[in-house]
C-alpha cells in the first residue's frame, strides 16, 4: 500500500513568517513529488514539482526533496493572508502515466 | 479559457439514481484522469486514459461505475444506482504527453449529493 503522510494541522503562522509543510513517502520507487494548494471547495491547483534530490526554488516556494530519508518537504516565504489554504502532497512512482497518490494534506492558516 | 472544464458543478440526486459527470481535458493533453475526494481527505484515484484507452481502474471503481472517452478528447464518468456513500467532490484532470514529470491539472470538480 503506497502511503503518503502528512500532518493534517492546522499550522498556523504569523503574516511575513516561513511557513514550513511536510510530507512522508513510503514507496522508496517514488520518483515525481507534487505540491498542491487546495481552497476551501475548490478544486487542487498545481504550486511545483520536484523530483531530484535538493532545492528547487519558485518565487516564494521552494521544494525540497530527500529521496533517502523519504521525505518531501515545501517552504512559504513571506507568509501572506492569502497562502491559507490545504497544502496537499502528491507521489507518483514513476514518471509518464501515473496517477497520483495524494496525502490528506496539511492545513495552513497565516495570520495577519 | 484553456483549463480542465467539467460539467455540471453540482448534482443532487436521490439514492439509487444514475448520474453522468463530462470532463473536459486541456487541449492536447492525451492523458485524463478521475479523481474523488471527500472532506477531510486528498484526491483518491479512480481510473485514467490515455487517449481512448483506459489504462488503470482504482479498486474503488465498483461495477456501479463506468467512465469512457470516445475519442480521447472529452470523458464522462457514469455512476449507477446512487448510494449516499458515493457523496463526493469528483475530480477531473489532465497532462500532457511525454515522459516528463506528469503534471496534472485539475477541473474545478463536480460536487454530488445523494439523498
Amino acid at each position: 500500500q503506497k502511503e503518503v503522510e502528512q500532518n493534517s494541522g492546522p499550522l498556523s503562522v504569523p503574516e511575513g513568517a516561513i511557513a514550513s509543510l511536510n510530507c512522508t513517502y513510503s514507496d522508496r520507487g517514488s520518483q515525481s513529488f507534487f505540491w498542491y494548494r487546495q481552497y476551501s471547495g475548490k478544486s487542487p491547483e498545481l504550486i511545483m514539482f520536484i523530483y531530484s534530490n535538493g532545492d528547487k526554488e519558485d518565487g516564494r516556494f521552494t521544494a525540497q526533496l530527500n529521496k533517502a530519508s523519504q521525505y518531501v518537504s515545501l517552504l512559504i516565504r513571506d507568509s501572506q493572508p492569502s497562502d491559507s489554504a490545504t497544502y496537499l502532497c502528491a507521489v507518483t512512482p514513476f514518471s509518464g502515466n501515473t496517477p497520483l497518490v495524494f496525502g490528506k494534506g496539511t492545513r495552513l492558516s497565516v495570520i495577519a | 479559457d484553456t483549463g480542465v472544464s467539467q460539467d455540471p458543478r453540482h448534482k443532487i440526486t436521490k439514492r439509487g439514481q444514475n448520474v453522468t459527470f463530462r470532463c473536459d481535458p486541456i487541449s492536447e493533453h492525451n492523458r485524463l484522469y478521475w479523481y474523488r475526494q471527500t472532506l477531510g481527505q486528498g484526491p483518491e484515484f479512480l481510473t485514467y486514459f490515455q487517449n481512448e484507452a483506459q489504462l488503470e481502474k482504482s479498486r474503488l471503481l465498483s461495477d456501479r461505475f463506468s467512465a469512457e472517452r470516445p475519442k480521447g478528447s472529452f470523458s464522462t464518468l457514469e455512476i449507477q444506482r446512487t448510494e449516499q456513500g458515493d457523496s463526493a467532490m469528483y475530480l477531473c484532470a489532465s497532462s500532457p504527453r511525454g515522459g516528463g514529470p506528469n503534471e496534472q491539472f485539475f477541473g474545478p470538480g463536480t460536487r454530488l449529493t445523494v439523498l
